[in-house]
Formats: C-alpha cells, structure tokens, sequence
C-alpha cells in the first residue's frame, strides 16, 4: 500500500469550475506536506507547502488544507482554467527529510 | 527564485549507448541533489541521493554500477545511465533542496526532467 494516496486519480472539469484533490498519507513522524503541479513532460513546480501547525495556505487560485490529525491534505483549485490541467502531486516530508511522493491527481480542464 | 537545470530534455540512444543526464542548480550551491525515475501515471520513485565530494547513496534495488552518479561540485550533478537498454527508458528528475536561511521548510526544486528513450 502507497503511503500517500491520492484521489481522484483523475478527473475532468469545465472551465471555470471548482475541484478539490484529496491526499491521505501514513507516514510518521511528519515534517511537513507540499502540493506540487507537474504538466506533462516537466518537472514538478511547488504550489504550497504546510507544517504541523498550519490548516490552511492559498497560492492564488490553490488552496490546501492539511488536518494532521488525520492525515489528510486537499487542493482546492478556484476558477478553473485551461493551463491548470496537469498532474497534481502530494508529497510528505517525514522522518530523517524523507519524502513520500503520491501517484498524482490527473486533471484534465475542458472549454 | 531557486532554480533547476536539466540538460538534455530529451534523448532517444540506441540499446548499449550509455547517456550522461546533467543537473545544476543554477543559483544556489546544493550539498545534496536527489535523481528519480518516473514512469507514466506513477509516482517518482527515488533512485539515489548525490552528496557533493562523497559516494552516492542508492535505494534499494538501483544497481549503482548501472546508474553513475558523479557530484563534482556545488551545482552540478551527473548521472550516466550506461549500457541503456530498452527497460531504462523513462522520465528521469533530479532535484535540489535550498538550505539558504529561510529553509528548513524550503521545498525540494526540481529539474524539467529528462526523457530518456532507448531503441
């Protein structure tokens, strides 16, 4: 078992539209969660990165939450638009700076 | 801001040709880069850890004697695929973490990547 997944695997929005990704992690002890946009064929580019202690961090039209209790993380992305289709990637930080990557949530944005 | 320099951004090689992939970090001095490999719809999968004027450190499973990792100096890391055949071909990342004050939480910056594609 992955130890941070993510879902939807992938999804298609319209334009404009609102979507929200959902990252669940087991990992221990945590440093800190990242949200990263990957398009294809590039590497991945940091959206947000939140500590223990943080709930919430925007990045423009990206929001993420973090519950560290539960270990669950969101991406909220606002307002959709064509050049947010990409690979959104969750990563955790945890232990001695070891990074737990997600397989990705697929997005695809549709006129 | 921090920045990751991957060179090439793609090569297609025959089977047995061995490729040489670079990363600099472009305005920073990075002590440790990290190379990983990515195939389609997966997650990156870290290969080895490269450490400035040491040996590089593997994961479990990555043959060293296949993937030569060299980390010469502050910017700049290599790693030589040699031998390549076709079951190496994949999208390989490497990325640098900026220890400037401010760190601590600094996310890992990463390369554009590399496709590497073997015949």
């Amino acid at each position: 078992k992955n130890q941070v997944e993510q879902s939807p695997q992938s999804l298609i929005i319209l334009e404009g539209k609102n979507c929200t990704l959902q990252c669940n992690y087991t990992v221990s002890p945590f440093s800190n969660l990242r949200w990263y946009k990957q398009d294809t064929g590039r590497g991945p580019v940091s959206l947000t990165i939140m500590t223990f202690s943080e709930n919430t961090k925007s990045n423009g039209r990206y929001t993420a939450t973090l519950d560290a209790d539960t270990k669950q993380s969101s991406l909220h992305i606002t307002a959709s638009q064509l050049s947010d289709s990409a690979s959104y990637i969750c990563v955790v930080l945890y232990g001695n700076n070891r990074l737990a990557f997600g397989k990705g949530n697929q997005v695809v944005v549709i006129p | 801001g921090a920045v990751v320099s991957q060179h090439p951004s793609w090569v297609i090689c025959k089977s047995g040709t061995s490729v040489k992939i670079e990363c600099r970090s472009l305005d920073f001095q990075a002590t440790t880069m990290f190379w990983y490999r990515q195939f389609p719809k997966q997650s990156l999968m870290l290969m080895a850890t490269s450490n400035e004027g040491s040996k590089a450190t593997y994961e479990q499973g990555v043959e060293k004697d296949k993937f030569l990792i060299n980390h010469a100096s502050l910017t700049l890391s290599t790693l030589t695929v040699t031998s390549a055949h076709p079951e190496d071909s994949s999208f390989y990342i490497c990325s640098a973490r900026d220890w400037r004050p401010g760190g601590g939480n600094q996310p890992q910056h990463f390369g554009d990547g590399t496709r590497l594609s073997i015949l």
